[in-house]
């Protein structure tokens, strides 16, 4: 059965610390793999990866597809409080009309001034 | 551009009664999904259309549910008759066939008494 795993379920870091946020998977035909940060809202996206240790970057937040050991990283440098909130990894598999994301479950990350 | 539009933002029922959660999703986009989330369960996916036409409602936890897209700029969710085991944050997310970038509207907090 196709899953996603994240870890560590919560983080509780201070202002300026570096997090590092995991994220495993169990796909049949791995296509992509997505990033989005919940607040109190919708999900927004982060990153998309889709080829093996390309790091995909935007201000202090990076990301990085490890397709060998099926895994991805994201990282937060420099954490504000702004940062707080609940961190999902998804994956898409290939395969004709299919169009489902599988999520993991989040990790809830909290930056502390 | 307008996000993914969501209504009503709140609803509150009372355990029996039709529910009805709509959606405009962004323009030019061909899928759209309605996701369930709960603490317990995390991101689950009801239903998902390509081009209006409905290509899995495996999601679907029973025939208390029904979902259609009349056309390119509409979708709705009902559920008749409501449980409070329904009560969730409903998500619809929108996305182009090319590329699964899921753009997600602001929900729908749905409570049933």
């Amino acid at each position: 059965e196709d899953k996603v795993v994240q870890s560590p379920l919560s983080l509780v870091v201070h202002e300026g610390d570096t997090v590092t946020l995991n994220c495993s998977y169990e796909v049949t035909n791995f296509r992509s793999l997505l990033w989005y940060k919940q607040e109190k809202k919708a999900p927004t996206f982060l990153f998309m990866l889709t080829s093996s240790g390309i790091e995909k970057k935007s201000g202090r937040l990076s990301s990085i597809l490890d397709k060998k050991e099926l895994f991805s990283i994201l990282n937060i440098t420099a954490t504000q409080t702004g940062d707080s909130a609940v961190y999902l990894c998804a994956v898409e598999a290939r395969g004709g009309n299919n169009r489902k994301l599988i999520w993991g479950l989040g990790t809830s990350l909290a930056v502390n001034p | 551009d307008a996000g993914v539009i969501q209504s009503p933002r709140h609803e509150v029922t009372e355990m029996g009664q039709e529910v009805t959660l709509r959606c405009k999703p962004i323009s030019g986009h061909n899928s759209l999904f309605w996701y369930r989330q709960t603490m317990m369960r995390g991101l689950e996916l009801l239903i998902y259309f390509n081009n209006n036409v409905p290509i899995d409602d495996s999601g679907m936890p029973e025939d208390r549910f029904s979902a259609k897209m009349p056309n390119a700029s509409f979708s709705t969710l009902k559920i008749q008759p409501s449980e409070p085991r329904d009560s969730a944050v409903y998500f619809c997310a929108s996305a182009r066939l090319a590329k699964n970038i899921q753009y997600f509207g602001a929900g729908t907090r749905l409570s049933v008494l």
